[in-house]
């Protein structure tokens, strides 16, 4: 079957750093995303990856291992208006994304 | 219009009444898509269309349909509502279905549905 793991949960502090990790099993993979969803909004788009290695962009890096089934979201220097869910989805062979149910993310002042 | 617009905002529908759901995208992708997104689970696939005229079933399809007439509407209908109905319903589009690689889902601000 196919399947993606996130914590459910995490907390952090201001200005700190944290790793969101995920791992997942698709038939088939072309790509894993991350979005961010606040409370009561819609997913947007953080980033894509589809080779591995580390995606840098601003605050915000995303890791891909292909191999390993996994990837990790990094945000570096936290804001309190990084306080969100953080959803993982994986695309599989038919091009259809697959979801995890998200971590949410607390900050802490 | 700018990106997806989706109406109603949020919705309470008695059991059994039949409900459309309008999603409406100005960004001329040509595939769209219908989630829903309950507590404690990851989106979940309704349907899906990767160019007007087009139409297939996601992961959860039973007790929905849906049409597309054109490339900008994609509606969503609950022919009679049942309780288990209940969520948020997010309308994505994105500008191909992903055959040649895959492209970015910008979604819709949701329709929260109650089915009392």
């Amino acid at each position: 079957g196919q399947n993606i793991d996130q914590p459910t949960e995490m907390t952090a502090t201001e200005g700190a750093i944290v790793q969101i990790n995920c791992t997942y099993q698709t038939s088939g993979f072309n790509g894993l995303f991350w979005y961010q969803q606040h409370a009561g909004e819609a997913p947007t788009f953080l980033s894509y990856n589809v080779l591995d290695g580390l995606e840098e962009k601003g605050r915000f890096s995303s890791f891909l291992s292909r191999s390993k089934g996994y990837s990790y979201l990094l945000l570096k220097e936290l804001q309190m208006k990084d306080s969100a869910s953080y959803l993982c989805a994986a695309m599989d062979s038919n091009y259809q994304l697959i979801w995890g149910a998200g971590t949410k993310l607390i900050i802490k002042p | 219009i700018a990106g997806i617009t989706q109406a109603p905002t949020s919705q309470i529908l008695a059991a059994g009444r039949r409900m459309t759901l309008r999603c409406t995208q100005d960004m001329r992708h040509n595939a769209m898509y219908w989630y829903r997104q309950d507590l404690g689970l990851g989106l979940r696939l309704i349907h899906y269309s990767n160019t007007a005229g087009t139409t297939g079933k996601g992961e959860v399809p039973d007790g929905y349909s849906v049409s597309r007439a054109n490339t900008d509407d994609f509606p969503l209908t609950l022919a009679s509502a049942v309780p288990s109905q209940t969520s948020v319903y997010f309308c994505a589009s994105s500008l191909s279905s992903g055959t040649g690689g895959a492209d970015t889902q910008y979604f819709g601000p949701g329709t929260r549905l109650t089915v009392l």
